[in-house]
């Protein structure tokens, strides 16, 4: 039972590089979050999608891109990393809104981005 | 400008004894709280949650109490065990508005000395 996976888990980038992070839900999930959490800021939320073919802004969404091409995946676009942008990746998934409490958002292990 | 706050990073209980975990919000339109606890090198996991039509809910030994007037909710954990030394998240939301996304605090470690 996989749940979310992301890949990589670990990744270290020059100022400037572009990379992808990849998402993957097996649950059958119509949203998809993607958050970044830093040391005394908690998570924050940076994109989001509510189905497929769908996008939207979060609290951070500056210097990312997403795409939700396919219902299961969702995918997280540095195309000029800076190191302000060095942090834990997570993306969740879920079923509906988070005010469905036996809906609850599910999330990945996370993805450890350093930017040099 | 926070507006879910969880003010003590961190806190230590004996094995057997109550837990409490606080957090403040200051957004009047959050209606919807929830807990998650992650463990290191993990993604959050799911707790518990709580609407604001209701000022208590109970999960086993896990409890949340919701004080609107004071903008403050609480977790309770009874009887505290090792395996809940983790970092717990408080999040809340404001669905009756239309904003379903997540805000969360800062987090508190909370270890549990066996």
């Amino acid at each position: 039972n996989a749940g979310v996976t992301q890949t990589p888990k670990f990744r270290v980038l020059k100022t400037g590089q572009s990379m992808t992070l990849l998402c993957a839900q097996d649950m059958n999930h119509e949203y998809m979050y993607w958050y970044r959490q830093d040391p005394g800021m908690g998570l924050r939320l940076i994109h989001y999608s509510v189905g497929e073919g769908t996008t939207a802004k979060g609290e951070v969404p500056d210097g990312y891109n997403v795409s939700r091409l396919k219902k299961q995946n969702f995918l997280l676009g540095l195309e000029s990393a800076a190191p302000s942008q060095t942090s834990v990746y997570f993306c969740a998934s879920s079923f509906g809104p988070s005010s469905y409490s036996n809906q609850p958002q599910h999330f990945g292990d996370g993805t450890r981005l350093s930017i040099l | 400008d926070q507006q879910v706050k969880q003010n003590s990073p961190s806190l230590s209980v004996q094995e057997g004894r109550i837990s409490i975990l606080n957090c403040d919000y200051t957004n009047s339109m959050f209606d919807y709280f929830l807990w998650y606890k992650k463990y290191p090198a993990e993604g959050p996991t799911f707790l518990i949650s709580i609407s604001s039509i209701k000022d208590k809910n109970e999960d086993g030994r896990f409890t949340v109490f919701l004080n609107k007037s004071a903008k403050h909710l609480s977790l309770h954990i009874v009887p505290s065990q090792p395996g809940d030394s983790a970092v717990y998240f408080c999040a809340a939301s404001a669905p009756r508005v239309g904003n379903e996304k997540l805000t969360f605090g800062t987090g508190t470690r909370l270890t549990i000395i066996p």
